[in-house]
C-alpha cells in the first residue's frame, strides 16, 4: 500500500537553529498538509498546500515557518530560529482530493533543547 | 470552546466488550474522519464518512449530520485495539480539526 514517508523520524536541535522536516507524499496525491502535536495535546493544523502554493494556513503558521515542494516529490517544512515550544511531533499528510481520505506519515519528533 | 468534543476521554474495557466512542462538533463540515493513534505516535485513518454508516471488520462508524454527532463502535474488543481514537472533522478547505482523542485500553 502506498505510504507517506517522513524523515528524519527524530531530530534534536539547539534553540535558535533552523530545521527542515521532509516528507514524500503519495505520488498521485495533489493536496499536502502539515500538522503538529505537542506532547499530551491534540493534533493541530499548520498548513495546506495545493498546486504549488499554500491554500490555507493556521495562526500557528507564522513567519517562522515555510513550506516548499522543491522537486515535485518532496514536501518540506522549514522552521527558522527554533524555540523550545516548537518541540512536537510533526505529521505530513497527503490526499488525492479534498473530499477523499488522508494518508498520514509516521511523523517527525522534533526536540528543541 | 473546542469545536470537536469527544467522550469519554479515557475508556477501559474487558476483552470482548462492545465499545462506543462519541464525537460532537459545532462547525460546518464536509466529512468526518475517525483515526487511530498508537503509542509510537503514528496516525492511521480508519474511516472517512459524510453520511450514514460504514463498517470495516469489527469497526463501525456512524454519523448524524443534522445532530452534528458521530460514533465509533468496536465489537468484540481485543487488547490489540488499545490505542487513542481521534475524531477529526474536514473543513471546506480540506484541512482537519481534531478532537482531543479517546484513550482506549482493552484488558485481557
Amino acid at each position: 500500500e502506498p505510504e507517506v514517508t517522513q524523515t528524519p523520524s527524530h531530530q534534536v536541535t539547539q534553540m535558535g537553529q533552523e530545521v527542515i522536516l521532509r516528507c514524500v507524499p503519495i505520488s498521485n496525491h495533489l493536496y499536502f498538509y502539515w500538522y503538529r502535536q505537542i506532547l499530551g495535546q491534540k493534533v493541530e493544523f499548520l498548513v495546506s498546500f495545493y498546486n504549488n502554493e499554500i491554500s490555507e494556513k493556521s495562526e500557528i503558521f507564522d513567519d517562522q515557518f515555510s513550506v516548499e515542494r522543491p522537486d515535485g516529490s518532496n514536501f518540506t517544512l522549514k522552521i527558522r530560529s527554533t524555540k523550545l515550544e516548537d518541540s512536537a511531533m510533526y505529521f505530513c499528510a497527503s490526499s488525492p482530493d479534498r473530499d477523499y481520505g488522508y494518508t498520514f506519515g509516521s511523523g517527525t519528533r522534533l526536540t528543541v533543547v | 470552546k473546542n469545536e470537536v468534543e469527544q467522550s469519554p476521554q479515557n475508556l477501559t474495557a474487558q476483552e470482548g466488550e462492545f465499545i462506543t466512542i462519541n464525537c460532537s462538533y459545532s462547525v460546518g463540515i464536509s466529512a468526518l474522519h475517525w483515526l487511530q493513534q498508537h503509542p509510537g505516535g503514528g496516525i492511521v485513518s480508519l474511516f472517512m464518512l459524510s453520511s450514514g454508516k460504514k463498517k470495516h471488520g469489527r469497526l463501525i462508524a456512524t454519523i448524524n449530520i443534522q445532530e452534528k454527532h458521530s460514533s465509533l463502535h468496536i465489537t468484540a474488543s481485543h487488547p490489540r485495539d488499545s490505542a487513542v481514537y481521534i475524531c477529526a472533522v474536514v473543513r471546506s478547505q480540506g484541512n482537519l480539526i481534531f478532537g482531543k482523542g479517546t484513550k482506549l485500553s482493552v484488558k485481557p
